[in-house]
């Protein structure tokens, strides 16, 4: 079946720095890619909507300037996370369509950020 | 606002008891409504999808269950191996384009399978 890649699983980095957090559709084309964030114990909350060619949508309360994506390709889209603080901490996990119509996504198996 | 509350928030069980995970929700048109399982440090693995009330799925010792408030899913002599967090999500129709495929999580129920 279908397999989204993310890379790299897991991030150390120090407070200031950028961190770049690749998420690839393997075998089939992704037009839409959605990006989530999940903090220990609580709901995968979506971050931001990826689209090939076009900008990123941003849910509510998410920094544009802080969560850059770019989705240059049908089967790549990046998250960027610029100047990171601690706070920032969390586990990052791309999905993106089926493409079968069924409402159903195909997650990655996801990168933990620690910034320190 | 779309929302999923899951019960209870963590279940131990011991290697063949069988039991149920709730999931309630309240949505405003439902798409359909989504059990993932997610291992610790991995990304939520798919399971079901069930679209209307009455509708049951199975896979192994799993079955999902759906009404119009809420879905079971339901471990028959669950196994070590079955130990996971399981997620509910709720898809709605009430976005259109890219947004159709956004989901809204609870979240989880941690299962535990006691040898």
């Amino acid at each position: 079946g279908a397999v989204v890649s993310q890379h790299p699983s897991r991030v150390i980095c120090k407070s200031g720095t950028s961190v770049k957090i690749e998420c690839r559709s393997l075998d089939f084309q992704a037009t839409t890619m959605f990006w989530y964030r999940q903090f220990p114990k609580q709901s995968l909350m979506l971050m931001a909507t990826s689209n090939e060619g076009s900008k990123a949508t941003y849910e509510q309360g998410v920094e544009k300037d802080k969560f850059l994506i770019n989705h240059a390709s049908l089967t790549l889209s990046t998250l960027t996370v610029t100047s990171a603080h601690p706070e920032d901490s969390s586990f990052y996990i791309c999905s993106a369509p089926s493409g079968e119509n069924t409402g159903e996504l195909f997650f990655g198996e996801g990168s933990r950020l620690t910034v320190l | 606002e779309d929302q999923v509350t899951q019960s209870p928030e963590a279940l131990r069980l011991q290697e063949g008891e069988s039991s149920s995970l709730n999931c309630s929700y309240t949505v405003s048109g439902l798409r359909g409504l989504f059990w993932y399982r997610q291992d610790p440090g991995k990304g939520p693995e798919f399971l079901f999808t069930l679209y209307s009330a009455g509708e049951e799925k199975e896979k192994e010792r799993l079955k999902a269950t759906l009404t119009k408030k809420e879905s079971f899913l339901h471990i028959t002599a669950p196994k070590p191996e079955d130990s996971a967090t399981y997620l509910c999500a709720v898809q709605a129709y009430s976005y259109s384009g890219a947004g159709s495929y956004q989901l809204t999580f609870g979240k989880g129920t941690k299962l535990s399978v006691i040898p």
